[in-house]
């Protein structure tokens, strides 16, 4: 699976969106963008995911690049509790699913 | 829906002792678990993957006669750690993934484990 680069950290006033960057130049065209985030000793929590198309659900949207090579995830409001580690990982799906390898994302703060 | 869950949610043994993790998904079928790693200030590592009914595949490094990992229905998965020594304490994280072509097509994790060895 291809490997990803994201900032080691990144501040967001409460209230405010917080936009997570993340680069996957070298994604082949079978492989999802997944994001996952980890608050202080918890289990990892599925957010969003997406192929190629713009994603939106209750928690987050996911913007990726025409080209794929990026993606970006947005927290429309952010709140103190949103302060984790957010992980971007890029696998292979649907018949063929990929194990979800971790980097080591971005610590996002939100702070008052 | 698709809640894992793991048992206990934490540990505290003696070096040499073996030790028993439990992961459950409460609410849908997973063919197949994972069991990750996470030491302090890292990020999680992936230690082994289990079909049910099937023998665990473990990733490079682990050792499997060490962590023995049985999937031996589809809601439980349990990853024993053999004699443990200081230098096993960590997080210990599963996840589970559900049947093909439905929403549990993907992996939800359990809260985690943390495992201390004196």
């Amino acid at each position: 699976d291809a490997k990803t680069t994201q900032p080691t950290s990144m501040d967001c006033a409460e209230g405010r969106a917080a936009n997570l960057p993340c680069n996957h130049s070298t994604i082949s065209g079978n492989e999802y963008v997944y994001w996952y985030r980890q608050i202080h000793s918890q289990g990892p929590q599925y957010i969003i995911h997406g192929l190629k198309n713009n994603e939106t659900n209750e928690m987050a949207s996911l913007i990726i690049t025409e080209d794929r090579k990026s993606s970006t995830l947005i927290l429309p409001h952010a709140t103190l509790r949103d302060t984790a580690v957010y992980y971007c990982i890029v696998r292979t799906g649907g018949t063929s699913y990929g194990k979800l390898t971790f980097g080591q994302g971005t610590i996002l703060t939100v702070h008052p | 829906g698709a809640v894992v869950s793991q048992h206990p949610s934490w540990v505290i043994c003696k070096s040499g002792t073996s030790v028993k993790i439990e992961c459950r998904s409460l609410d849908f079928q997973a063919t197949t678990m994972f069991w990750y790693r996470q030491f302090p200030k890292q990020s999680l590592m992936l230690m082994a993957t289990s079909n049910e009914g099937s023998k665990a595949t473990y990733e490079q490094g682990v050792e499997k006669d060490k962590f023995l990992i049985n999937h031996a229905s589809l809601t439980l998965s349990t990853l024993t750690v053999t004699s443990a020594h200081p230098e096993d304490s960590s997080f210990y994280i599963c996840s589970a993934r559900g049947l093909a072509d439905s929403y549990y097509n993907e992996q939800f994790f359990g809260p985690g484990t943390r495992l201390t060895v004196l």
